[in-house]
């Protein structure tokens, strides 16, 4: 069975740091370019990063991130990473880890999701 | 702002047939995914394309593609089925996933 665990995230002031983890079991991570979807409170889905199986190519949502966030991978781990730095009251949102079933075809498997609140 | 634009809500009577629709000039180029969302969960992969569902999916949902517009279908709607919906796919100009604003089905 696929699962997509999500740790890492918490209250965080404006102008902080944080990494968020995303353990992936019942598959091979390395086989599949994986991304980062989030969800503001009461809001729509947002994409905010995507990377490559063998984490050559990365890719961001230019408005979203602006430089501030790093997504990567260790597929010797099967984990996959996103660093935000520069956080603001507005990245507020519970942070998805998804799977893309082929690159750039479908998003196949979702995580639980773990909420980062940017508060101070 | 989304690139991809959907109705906010629908309302369908138990049992009949519900379309969601999804606007934008991607779906041109490439086939739409939809995703259900219940409230307090993560979203669901629903269907990719116009015949691609995984396992769990109820074949009672069906997609198609029109131009810019893309459709989720839902025959026979039950209960269970009242959930958020969102569209997605990859942006025509590069390597870029975009979304739909969601609607969200209402089953009376």
């Amino acid at each position: 069975e696929v699962q997509l665990v999500e740790s890492g995230g918490g209250l965080v002031q404006p102008g902080g740091s944080l990494r968020l983890s995303c353990a992936g079991s019942g598959f091979n991570l390395g086989s599949h370019a994986m991304s980062w979807v989030r969800q503001a409170p009461g809001k729509g889905l947002e994409w905010v990063s995507t990377i490559s199986g063998n984490g050559v190519n990365t890719y961001y949502a230019d408005s979203v991130v602006k430089g501030r966030f790093t997504i990567s991978r260790d597929n010797s781990k099967n984990t996959l990473y996103l660093q935000m730095n520069s956080l603001r009251a507005d990245d507020t949102a519970v942070y998805y880890c998804v799977r893309d079933l082929l690159e750039w075809v479908t998003l196949d498997y979702w995580g639980q999701g773990t909420l980062v609140t940017v508060s101070s | 702002s989304s690139e991809l634009t959907q109705d906010p809500a629908v309302s369908v009577a138990l049992g009949q047939t519900v379309r969601i629709t999804c606007q934008g000039d991607s779906l041109r180029s490439y086939f739409a995914s939809w995703y259900q969302q219940k409230p307090g969960q993560a979203p669901v992969f629903v269907i990719f394309g116009e015949k691609n569902r995984p396992s769990g999916t109820p074949d009672r949902f069906s997609a198609s593609t029109s131009g810019n517009t893309a459709s989720l279908t839902i025959t026979g709607v039950q209960a269970e089925d009242e959930a958020e919906y969102y569209c997605n796919c990859r942006h025509s100009s590069g390597n870029h996933w975009v979304f739909g604003g969601g609607t969200k089905l209402t089953v009376l």
